[in-house]
């Protein structure tokens, strides 16, 4: 399963709502997790299971989606969620979207 | 309290074979239902999964490079190792290990990575 994630690159004020969408080949069957990756850092695991929260994730950070197309939402952007967020499947295979870079605007 | 740390040889030529080493500590593989993978970065293919060694040593691989990867686990000192043979410069990437979540398809804990440049 290939995964789409868009928009590559998004910038927004602090205090925004936003929303990164990531799109798959096929049904996920909701078998997608989202990760955070800080410039230097490994990824962090933010959502499992398309809308679980990771213990310790600020309840800012939210999922949603099923079929092929879901969606992670950062209720109130704050200037340390600048990062790049993939999303990652593993109903049929592994794979890792190509990333959405957050920036501060 | 879960932690994973990769170790490698940071600078390897061309038709080389990586070593890998994972020394983990918080869980045990041979714990039933544990896992962990390897998973690499590069700037121009993104974040690729390329292998998962299981508990009671099931092995699986990424289908594009499976006749190049092997994983294997020492139970007993706490490690998973991955060997790629015939590195090329398009394998230059972090690589890291990380732990599968108990029963579940994603990973939750990563190690910081090791950062691998195949140059001649």
């Amino acid at each position: 399963i290939q995964l789409t994630q868009s928009p590559s690159l998004l910038s927004a004020s602090v205090g925004d709502r936003v929303t990164l969408s990531c799109k798959g080949s096929q049904n996920i069957n909701n078998y997608l997790a989202w990760y955070q990756q800080k410039l230097g850092e490994a990824p962090k695991l933010l959502i499992y299971n398309t809308n679980s929260l990771q213990t310790g994730i600020p309840s800012r950070f939210s999922g949603s989606g099923s079929g092929t197309d879901y969606t992670l939402t950062i209720s109130s952007l704050q200037p340390e969620d600048v990062a790049t967020y993939f999303c990652y499947q593993y109903n049929n295979g592994l794979t890792f979207g190509s990333g959405t870079k957050l920036e501060i605007k | 309290q879960v932690t994973l740390k990769e170790s490698g040889p940071g600078i390897l030529q061309p038709s080389q074979t990586l070593s890998l080493t994972c020394s983990f500590s918080g869980f045990s593989l041979s714990t039933y239902g544990m896992c962990v993978g390897w998973i690499r970065q590069s700037s121009g293919k993104g974040l690729e999964w390329l292998a998962n060694i299981w508990w009671n040593d099931d092995k699986y691989y990424n289908p594009s490079l499976k006749n190049r990867l092997t994983i294997s686990k020492d139970t007993s000192n706490n490690q998973a190792f991955l060997k790629i043979t015939n590195m090329d410069t398009a394998d230059t990437a972090t690589y890291y290990c990380a732990r599968r979540a108990p029963g579940q398809g994603y990973f939750d804990y990563w190690g910081q990575g090791v950062m691998v440049t195949v140059s001649s």
